[in-house]
């Protein structure tokens, strides 16, 4: 069982330049969520998404854009990257109610 | 909004010794669910407790234990003969039992001295 896959684990990218993080699940959960991680701060959700089809912002979604054509997939866009963008990001999902989240390994991201 | 405070950003406990994490928090709802997540330096969240609200008994996992007190809105983490690889960032959640999203606390860094 692979359960919350990100891709990639690292990357650096120059400001302004765009590029997707993938998230995949198999776990036929409905719920899945976008968060970055910063020192001090916790997880911030950035996106959520309650079913196929369907996206939501979170606290602080402003520079991010995210899909989910497919069940199984969360995808999450930087189309102009930004210093401020460098965080770890993790993706993760779950059903509703008790069951908690299942996350991903998180993905570095570093914006020079 | 519900927010989640964890109010020690850092705690440390010596190796066989016993230490609580505090997490406090603020809701209107009266059913809901409480999460404790450990995050090594591997980065990966793990769940390690969580709470029912309906559920008055405080939920235990081994050496792990919530102390839940409803009326307070405090969901406290007792980890009990602590380990060297209990040393970790701890991460209080929230979660609504009838909506998606999930609030989490801002941790609190835990160090095990031998």
């Amino acid at each position: 069982n692979a359960g919350v896959t990100q891709t990639p684990k690292f990357r650096v990218l120059k400001t302004g330049q765009s590029m997707t993080l993938l998230c995949a699940q198999d776990m036929n959960h409905e719920y899945m969520y976008w968060y970055r991680q910063d020192p001090g701060m916790g997880l911030r959700l950035i996106h959520y998404s309650v079913g196929e089809g369907t996206t939501a912002k979170g606290e602080v979604p402003d520079g991010y854009n995210v899909s989910r054509l497919k069940k199984q997939n969360f995808l999450l866009g930087l189309e102009s990257a930004a210093p401020s963008q460098t965080s770890v990001y993790f993706c993760a999902s779950s059903y509703l109610g008790k069951q908690p989240q299942h996350f991903g390994d998180g993905t570095r991201l570093s914006i020079l | 909004a519900q927010t989640v405070t964890q109010s020690q950003p850092e705690m440390s406990v010596q190796e066989a010794e016993t230490v609580t994490l505090s997490c406090t928090y603020d809701t209107s709802e009266s059913d809901y669910y409480l999460f404790w997540y450990k995050q090594p330096p591997s980065r990966q969240m793990i769940l390690v407790i969580r709470q029912e609200a309906y559920k008055q008994q405080n939920a235990t996992e081994n050496r792990f234990s919530v102390n839940f007190q409803k009326a307070a809105k405090s969901f406290s983490l007792k980890i009990s003969d602590s380990q060297l690889g209990d040393a970790a960032m701890y991460f209080c959640a929230y979660r609504s039992a009838w909506l998606s999203r999930v609030y989490f606390g801002t941790g609190t860094s835990l160090t095990v001295i031998p």
